[in-house]
């Protein structure tokens, strides 16, 4: 299995709603990340997560809380967003070993729209 | 803190010509990526460029490093209608962080 996939794949919701976005590989990687993209816009890094555990959050907001429950997934728990956290949220996962050169495997992504 | 430039942001260019994309980093980077990205889809993979001089080349994309000009190119030779997208260059150093480019977003004209 060489892909990284993504639930779900459009998602809308209310600035009250609770949910959360899920990301699965299964190529042994340790290392997993997830992006934001804004249309036209090239993707920002949101965290990392590097043998499981949280190694970069860039100052993300904390109504985005990641979580690595193993290996294989990650999640982004999503809760009182803005408008204008409407995005393309991709997920992300390299091997993540020393040395490697850490070529980043991108999932499908979730649209999101917040309104 | 590790920036990418890539030049130009828009590429409109007619099927069979050639041109280049330009992607200039400012610090020290030990690898460089090109990935395509198609309207409202997910990020491919394209080239993985690793030390001084490399140079890769699939059909008709072919991308080259130069590591002391801190500069990448990603040349299109006759290009074909179906290589327009959104062209992204990202460097990184280390293990974990990528930086990307703005893009280059390509429309081959017929």
């Amino acid at each position: 299995d060489t892909e990284v996939t993504q639930t779900p794949k459009h998602l809308v919701m209310g600035m009250t709603n609770k949910k959360s976005l899920k990301c699965e590989q299964h190529m042994g990687h340790r290392a997993m990340y997830w992006y934001k993209q804004k249309a036209k816009k090239p993707p920002e890094l949101m965290f990392v997560y590097s043998y499981e555990k949280l190694s970069i959050n860039e100052s993300v907001p904390s109504r985005f809380s990641p979580e690595c429950p193993n290996s294989s997934l990650l999640n982004l728990h999503l809760h009182a967003l803005q408008p204008e956290d409407s995005a393309l949220y991709l997920c992300a996962s390299s091997q993540g070993l020393a040395g490697g050169h850490n070529e980043q495997f991108f999932g499908p992504g979730t649209r999101l729209t917040v309104l | 803190e590790l920036k990418v430039e890539q030049n130009p942001l828009f590429l409109s260019m007619q099927e069979g010509k050639n041109y280049t994309i330009y992607c200039n980093y400012s610090t020290t980077s030990d690898r460089l990526y090109w990935y395509r990205q198609d309207p409202g889809k997910s990020l491919e993979s394209l080239f993985v460029l690793l030390s001084n001089g490399a140079v890769k080349q699939e059909g008709r994309l072919m991308a080259s490093l130069d590591t002391k000009a801190r500069l990448s190119t990603l040349h299109i030779t006759a290009a074909v209608h179906d290589l327009s997208a959104t062209y992204f260059c990202a460097a990184g150093f280390g293990n974990e962080k990528l930086t990307f480019g703005t893009g280059t977003r390509l429309t081959i004209i017929p």
